[in-house]
């Protein structure tokens, strides 16, 4: 049981470059999130999902895209990079009997240039 | 919305001793609250939880503490270990529909001192 995965752990691009996030979960969980975390702030909400197929805002959506095509996969993608976007982003998950407490990987730290 | 404060960027503390990590919130309707602790390098991992209907939750060498006559929430920590080293952030729980938007605190830096 792997719990919560995020692929890459790293990644360095340049202003205008596109990339995908991907997050997965092994717990059958109905609910996922996507944070980002910036030096000294805790964590803030950029998009959540509340189960496959569906998608939502979060606080901060602004410069990337969510979907969520399969219940164990949540991707986030930014077209046009830009260097305000570079951060470390989570996933989380939640669900089963504690749909409240959100899991959280182990991040991706994401340059942009 | 909700905004979260804590009281201590950085807190050192003797091996053996107790913690204590406090953190204040705006919203007075807030049900929800979460301790993480996040090492260098690694995603916030879940420590404690309390609701609303509760003042106390004790968990593994940690307790909560909520006073919500003045929104208040704190983490303390027995017995303080080397592996207890790391930032923790509270976290406050607002509805988003069926799901949960969790709005952080910006870490308290635990050093454990030998």
């Amino acid at each position: 049981n792997a719990g919560v995965t995020q692929t890459p752990k790293f990644r360095v691009l340049k202003t205008g470059q596109s990339m995908t996030l991907l997050c997965a979960q092994d717990m059958n969980h109905e609910y996922m999130y996507w944070y980002r975390q910036d030096p000294g702030m805790g964590l803030r909400l950029i998009h959540y999902s509340v189960g496959e197929g569906t998608t939502a805002k979060g606080e901060v959506p602004d410069g990337y895209n969510v979907s969520r095509l399969k219940k164990q996969n949540f991707l986030l993608g930014l077209e046009s990079a830009a260097p305000s976007q570079t951060s470390v982003y989570f996933c989380a998950s939640s669900g089963g009997r504690t749909t409240d407490t959100q899991y959280f990987g182990p991040g991706t730290r994401l340059t942009v240039l | 919305g909700e905004s979260v404060g804590l009281h201590l960027p950085t807190l050192s503390v003797q091996e053996g001793d107790n913690s204590i990590i406090n953190c204040a919130y705006s919203n007075s309707a807030s049900d929800y609250f979460i301790w993480y602790k996040q090492e260098s390098g690694k995603g916030p991992q879940f420590i404690i939880d309390i609701r609303s209907n509760m003042d106390k939750r004790q968990g593994q060498r940690v307790t909560v503490l909520l006073n919500k006559t003045v929104k208040h929430l704190s983490l303390q920590i027995a017995a303080t270990q080397p592996g207890d080293s790391a930032v923790y952030f509270c976290a406050v729980a607002g509805r988003l529909g069926s799901a949960r938007q969790l709005t952080f605190g910006s870490g308290t830096q635990l050093t454990v001192l030998p």
